[in-house]
């Protein structure tokens, strides 16, 4: 399967713990995009980067979120001292661009859980 | 900020009934994406329309853009059991760099046999 890949699927934590998640764009895919989406909504945009370069980050993004995507391949996103509010499921999308047009393939997702 | 407004937000049919989910804004975007999402996966894409006035279609789905780029709709022919799911239209920033999707909150679709 070439498609996009993230782990973990599913993640529970408690309250004030911290968490990692893991997105396999793609392969040649230059840009990685993360999304949030609650329960009955359409996915809201995060960040994303072109190869390793963090371009644009949501205000959505608040201090306790960082991601990286070091060597322009995979991309991680942490969560520092986990809220209740942040149990969504996490997606993350590759692209190529190449002109003014792109598509964007979205992983299957990491559901979070915070107790 | 760039918004879309989907409606219905729920709808559940008969098989074999038409149906028409609208994607509207007040907001110009480059493009607009349609996709369709199952529990617990990602969205996957069906289309993408690029040029206000065009239409796609897709078996029974056919993708329309609205002339002035503000807006979208799918329309679903003699509907069956399996096009149950979650549709989630994007738009593409009109400006700028930016490949960022803005989606409207999604339309459930439930087919019955």
């Amino acid at each position: 399967d070439t498609g996009v890949s993230q782990d973990p699927r599913h993640k529970i934590t408690k309250r004030g713990q911290n968490v990692t998640f893991r997105c396999d764009p793609i392969s040649e895919h230059n840009r990685l995009y993360w999304y949030r989406q609650t329960l009955g909504q359409g996915p809201e945009f995060l960040t994303y980067f072109q190869n390793e370069a963090q371009l644009e980050k949501s205000r959505l993004l608040s201090d306790r979120f960082s991601a990286e995507r070091p060597k322009g391949s995979f991309s991680t996103l942490e969560i520092q001292r986990t809220e209740q509010g942040d149990s969504a499921m996490y997606l993350c999308a590759s692209s190529l661009r190449t002109g003014v047009q792109e598509t964007q393939y979205f992983g299957p997702g990491t559901r979070l859980l915070v107790l | 900020t760039q918004l879309l407004e989907q409606s219905p937000q729920f709808l559940s049919i008969q098989e074999g009934e038409n149906l028409t989910v609208y994607c509207n804004s007040s907001s110009v975007f480059s493009s607009l994406q349609w996709y369709r999402q199952e529990p617990g996966e990602g969205p996957v894409l069906l289309v993408t329309v690029v040029t206000g006035g065009e239409v796609k279609k897709l078996k029974r789905l056919t993708f329309q853009f609205g002339d002035a780029r503000k807006d979208s709709s799918l329309h679903i022919t003699a509907a069956q059991p399996g096009d149950t799911g979650l549709y989630l239209c994007a738009g593409g920033a009109s400006r700028g760099n930016t490949g960022k999707l803005i989606f409207g909150q999604g339309t459930t679709l439930q087919v019955k046999p």
